[in-house]
């Protein structure tokens, strides 16, 4: 079956640090791919996605790459802000209105 | 556009009652999803609906929950006999009708359901 795979958090840092949070995903064809974010006590929405091999989704300074031969999407972000202070969910779904699989979630502490 | 909405935002329960989940889609969407997210971990598909019909099941619990979207009306879920297990927060999403593609899932702000 499906499944995502990524770093277990928290993750602290300081403001304007570099962020990496590694995703990878197991599925059969080809999957679109999704960063979720989650600020405290709200529902989950859309960062950014990919549908194809070498997209890159960005939004908000965050950046992944949809990589098929590592079978990865790590996002990425210059420099956060405490307002960057979430939790990000990796995802995947394998057709058009499918369920999304979703990994455990990472929880970002950004301080100032 | 109104987005995704979900009452109660927070709902508590003693072990055994009967829990009621409301979602009501984004005005012209006919897809609704609904996830559970238990404490510190990430969501889990529970079913897919469209209006009057349940598309996929397959993470539903057999025995106790439920859900339906009906012709008029918000998608509610429906949990029996609940039990500690079963606090968690539930979300809701829906995406458009049709077309080819990803339609995209947006999310409802979810019901933090508590039992006692």
């Amino acid at each position: 079956g499906n499944s995502v795979t990524q770093m277990e958090g928290p993750v602290t840092l300081s403001e304007e640090a570099f962020l990496t949070i590694n995703c990878t995903y197991t599925a059969t064809g080809y999957p679109s791919l999704f960063w979720y974010v989650q600020y405290p006590g709200e529902g989950l929405q859309l960062l950014l996605k990919a549908t194809k091999a070498d997209d890159k989704g960005s939004n908000k300074g965050f950046e992944a790459t949809y990589r098929k031969e590592t079978t990865s999407f790590h996002l990425e972000k210059g420099s956060v802000q405490v307002s960057d202070s979430a939790v990000y969910f990796c995802a995947l779904t394998r057709a058009a209105g499918n369920k999304l699989t979703f990994g455990g979630g990472t929880r970002v502490l950004v301080k100032p | 556009n109104a987005g995704v909405m979900q009452n109660p935002r927070h709902l508590v329960r003693r072990r055994g009652q009967e829990a009621r989940l409301r979602c009501s889609p984004m005005k012209g969407h006919s897809h609704v999803y609904w996830y559970r997210q238990l404490p510190e971990e990430g969501l889990k598909f529970m079913v897919y609906l469209q209006k009057e019909n349940i598309i996929d099941e397959s993470g539903m619990p057999k025995e106790r929950f439920s859900a339906e979207f009906p012709k008029e009306g918000p998608s509610i879920l429906r949990i029996q006999q609940v039990v500690r297990g079963d606090s968690a927060a539930y979300f809701c999403a829906s995406s458009p009708l049709g077309g080819g593609g990803y339609n995209e899932q947006f999310f409802g702000p979810g019901t933090r359901l508590t039992v006692l």
